[in-house]
């Protein structure tokens, strides 16, 4: 059974320090790795999609990486509103394949 | 701007009464939509696959004869919510997955609170 773990399930950071948020998985075949921000009481946004073991992809003070058993999402001089939910998931199989996510990581970060 | 959208937003309606939830891709086709369910600060958990022209497929233990999924077209998905009980108050999503596009999109979600 594909299986996803993130942590920790809470952190909590000074405007301006920089954290990473954890994403262990388990899975036969994996096809892709997602990160998503998710706000609440509104549907996840995408943020990165990682296919194989070393990858990296940035986006403003987001950058993610991925391992064979883990990914990574790493906030740099985080600002208050990069305050959300980060949930990671994955996909085996085929294209058209629904998405196995983890329970996230709730980020608050202070002025 | 969004690709997915889903209609209501939220919506509240008394116990035993049905709720119908409508998830369009605004501009692709999507043969396959997902739907999910989330409970507070838990994480989506897929119900059903929603399939243009065949039968939906569900997810151990949701039950198929309460949530009723209908792919009417390749660009909407209808999840209808039967006699809904205090207990089926989730936040609901759909999402589609685009071809040819390294991603999944979400639509904004439908709150619903059965009384």
């Amino acid at each position: 059974e594909d299986q996803v773990t993130q942590s920790p399930e809470a952190l909590r950071l000074q405007e301006g320090e920089s954290s990473s948020l954890n994403c262990s998985y388990t899975v036969s075949g994996l096809r892709g790795l997602f990160w998503y921000r998710q706000d609440p009481g509104k549907g996840p946004e995408f943020l990165f999609t990682l296919y194989s073991a070393g990858e990296e992809k940035e986006k403003e003070r987001l950058k993610a990486t991925l391992t064979k058993k883990e990914s990574f999402l790493h906030i740099t001089a985080p600002k208050p509103e990069d305050s959300a939910t980060y949930l990671c998931a994955v996909q085996a199989g085929a294209e058209n394949t629904p998405l196995v996510f983890g329970k996230g990581t709730r980020l608050s970060v202070i002025a | 701007g969004a690709v997915v959208s889903q209609h209501p937003s939220w919506v509240i309606c008394k116990s035993g009464t049905s709720v119908k939830i409508e998830c369009r891709s605004l501009d692709f086709q999507a043969t396959t939509m997902f739907w999910y369910r989330q409970f507070p600060k838990q994480s989506l958990m897929l119900m059903a696959t929603s399939n243009e022209g065949s039968k939906a497929t569900y997810e151990q233990g949701v039950e198929k004869d309460k949530f009723l999924i209908n792919h009417a077209s390749l660009t909407l998905s209808t999840l209808t919510v039967t006699s809904a009980h205090p207990e089926d108050s989730s936040f609901y999503i759909c999402s589609a997955p685009r071809g040819g596009v390294e991603t999944q999109y979400f639509g904004p979600g439908t709150r619903l609170l059965v009384l």
